[in-house]
């Protein structure tokens, strides 16, 4: 098992531009996350799956971000419109129980 | 508001000597407890998970969990130049999958 993978691991774009960032999850995990990390900050929850359901969205997911998982297996998170306030790191995590283990994440920076 | 709160330090501590870290939280349902380590510019590697009062050593490494007092704290014995980073704290509620995290402690071990 070679762990979470992210891609891509690093994103430039336009403001105004939409992005995709795809996450592949530990083969049997069954439960995946989406986190987002800016500067000095600890990981901020965006969104959970568990196999396809989307059981809970954070409030700091706004109708410009969208994700899913479909199958139940590698999950997407995109971003329509983007504005320099998305700048930042964004983590995906899975687990089967409760421990989380994290990819190494997409940088995205928009200019 | 569900917080995590942490001491951003930094905390430096002689190659050899224990480093202490702690971390204090709000949500009096929190039942599970996580460490992270995360060097610069890379993304969060768990290191320790707890889940009841008392302590839990993995190693070089003790997690110690009061939740009367709603803390948690990490030892690390024999500290090591590479154990510099900053070390996340994260609980996870009764009733929700997300991690919460706090901003971190900086650790520098001086050789």
């Amino acid at each position: 098992d070679t762990g979470v993978s992210q891609d891509p691991r690093h994103k430039i774009t336009k403001r105004g531009q939409n992005v995709t960032f795809r996450c592949d999850p530990i083969s049997e995990h069954n439960r995946l996350y989406w986190y987002r990390q800016t500067l000095g900050q600890g990981p901020e929850f965006l969104t959970y799956f568990q196999n396809e359901a989307q059981l809970e969205k954070s409030r700091l997911l706004s109708d410009r971000f969208s994700a899913e998982r479909p199958k139940g297996s590698f999950s997407t998170l995109e971003i329509q419109r983007t504005e320099q306030g998305d700048s930042a790191m964004y983590l995906c995590a899975s687990s089967w129980e409760y421990e989380q283990y994290f990819g190494p994440g997409t940088r995205l920076t928009v200019t | 508001q569900k917080e995590v709160e942490q001491n951003s330090g930094p905390l430096s501590v002689p190659e050899g000597a224990i480093a202490s870290l702690n971390c204090t939280y709000s949500d009096r349902v929190s039942q599970s407890f996580f460490w992270y380590r995360q060097y610069s510019g890379k993304s969060p590697e768990l290191i320790m998970s707890i889940y009841s009062n008392g302590d839990k050593e993995d190693g070089r490494f003790t997690a110690q969990l009061n939740k009367a007092s709603q803390y948690v704290s990490l030892l690390i014995r024999d500290s090591q130049p590479s154990d510099s980073a900053t070390y996340l704290c994260a609980e996870m509620g009764g009733a929700t999958n997300k991690l919460i995290f706090g901003t971190g402690t900086l650790l520098a071990v001086q050789p």
